[in-house]
């Protein structure tokens, strides 16, 4: 019954390659969320997408690609991954203007 | 400089201490929250607010829109209130976006 959740929470890899993080909310909830937890622990937005639009892109390489395959569900796929790639990735949801739920965190390590 | 700054950066309280959290922002916004991420890492929201002051249990927060400023407080601490505190708001006319402070560690010992 979890509200949001997100797979893998580890992602271990090597440079250059290509890996996807999965999330899915079962809130109803209309707009979604990808954000970056860096090394220092400072969060920031990267997407946002309402109803399966994307509302919200924040200057993210274009090796980053979401994908909203429906309302329920926000994926994140990252092409030619580096070393600085290494994060935590939340994803989070919410009505519009509305507080946000966070699912657990998915972090990456690039090796 | 950041768009939200919080103070302190790190803050070690004894139990049954009172704490105060303070957020200050540079930006017009249409609501402020307060989120609480847990040693294990999950992030939880606390509070958003737009105007005065809410509270949940032994946490209370207040904003103040024409100092730009809000604080979150916290009555009572006790180990478990253990966490890192952050503050972000929603920029106006950006009614999903966050920005978020640098967060404000707590440790409370007993």
């Amino acid at each position: 019954d979890t509200a949001v959740s997100q797979t893998p929470k580890y992602l271990v890899t090597q440079m250059g390659n290509d890996k996807s993080i999965k999330c899915e909310q079962n809130l109803g909830h209309d707009t979604m969320y990808w954000y970056k937890q860096d090394s220092k622990k400072f969060l920031k937005i990267m997407f946002s997408y309402n109803n399966k639009e994307l509302i919200i892109n924040e200057t993210v390489p274009n090796r980053f690609s979401p994908k909203s395959p429906d309302k329920a569900h926000l994926n994140l796929h990252i092409n030619s991954l580096e070393l600085g790639d290494s994060a935590v990735y939340f994803c989070a949801s919410s009505q519009v203007g509305a507080w946000q739920f966070f699912g657990p965190g998915t972090r990456l390590t690039v090796l | 400089k950041n768009e939200v700054e919080q103070s302190p950066q790190n803050l070690t309280a004894q139990e049954g201490e009172f704490i105060t959290i303070n957020c200050s922002y540079s930006v017009g916004i249409s609501a402020l929250h307060w989120l609480q991420q847990h040693p294990g890492g999950g992030i939880v929201s606390l509070f958003m607010l737009s105007s005065g002051k809410k509270k949940h249990g032994r946490l209370i927060a207040t904003i103040n829109i024409q100092e730009k400023h809000s604080s979150l407080h916290i009555t009572a601490s006790h180990p478990r209130d253990s966490a890192v505190y952050i503050c972000a708001v929603n920029p106006t006319g950006t009614a999903s976006k966050l920005t978020f402070g640098t967060g404000t560690r707590l440790q409370v010992t007993l």
